[in-house]
């Protein structure tokens, strides 16, 4: 089993939708979790970072965490063309390397 | 632009060749993480180091790579008799270690032909 599981679709949705992107993570230790946007051939671009349960909004973009379930969340509102993209989640203990899902490629359809 | 830089952004090399990019950090972080990210896979850690101190290299690293962060500031990865395995995305990113937050850079895209 990875440490860190993610669908990597591909996931198609209308402009304007909700979407909602997620992973499972099996360490316990993992308490950072963040979000990546990766545009095709792009490097990652840091969306949403959080540590340890409960939510964070930003703009369009909430990001929850539930360590007890070990499930990350990333929602985004008014879902607009220039969303789509890859989104890899990312997790570490403090410090340490991180430890990715394989990411979900979004398409928004306009 | 102060963010994270790779040189180059591609590189096309035959079988066997040794090739070396270079990793410039954001100027104030002193920890610096390299990563390799192959086509549908998230990144993959190969090595970091805090100021000039390598202190963790993955198994994915073989005999055949070498990173190196001489005075605390740019890296540089090494690969050298590349095999057509190695083609992938090769990713830097930087923190400080205060702050957990990694930042990338725009990565080098290895070809081995």
């Amino acid at each position: 089993q990875k440490e860190v599981e993610q669908d990597p679709g591909p996931l198609s949705v209308p402009e304007g939708a909700i979407v909602s992107l997620n992973c499972t993570y099996s360490n316990s230790a993992f308490q950072y979790f963040m979000w990546y946007r990766q545009y095709s051939r792009k490097g990652p671009e840091l969306l949403m970072y959080t540590y340890s349960s409960g939510n964070k909004e930003d703009g369009r973009f909430t990001a929850q965490v539930d360590k007890s379930s070990k499930y990350i969340s990333l929602f985004i509102r008014d879902s607009q063309p220039s969303d789509s993209a890859t989104y890899l989640c990312a997790t570490h203990s403090g410090n340490t390397p991180l430890v990715f899902g394989k990411g979900t490629r979004l398409s928004v359809i306009a | 632009d102060t963010g994270v830089s790779q040189d180059p952004r591609h590189k096309i090399t035959k079988r066997g060749q040794n090739v070396t990019f270079r990793c410039d950090p954001i100027s104030e972080h002193n920890r610096l993480y390299w990563y390799r990210q192959t086509l549908g896979q998230g990144p993959e850690f190969l090595t970091y180091f805090q100021n000039e101190a390598q202190l963790e290299k993955s198994r994915l690293l073989s005999d055949r790579f070498s990173a190196e962060r001489p005075k605390g500031s740019f890296s540089t990865l090494e690969i050298q008799r590349t095999e057509q395995g190695d083609s992938a995305m090769y990713l830097c990113a930087s923190s400080t270690d205060r702050a957990y937050e990694q930042y990338f850079g725009p990565g080098t895209r290895l070809t081995v032909t």
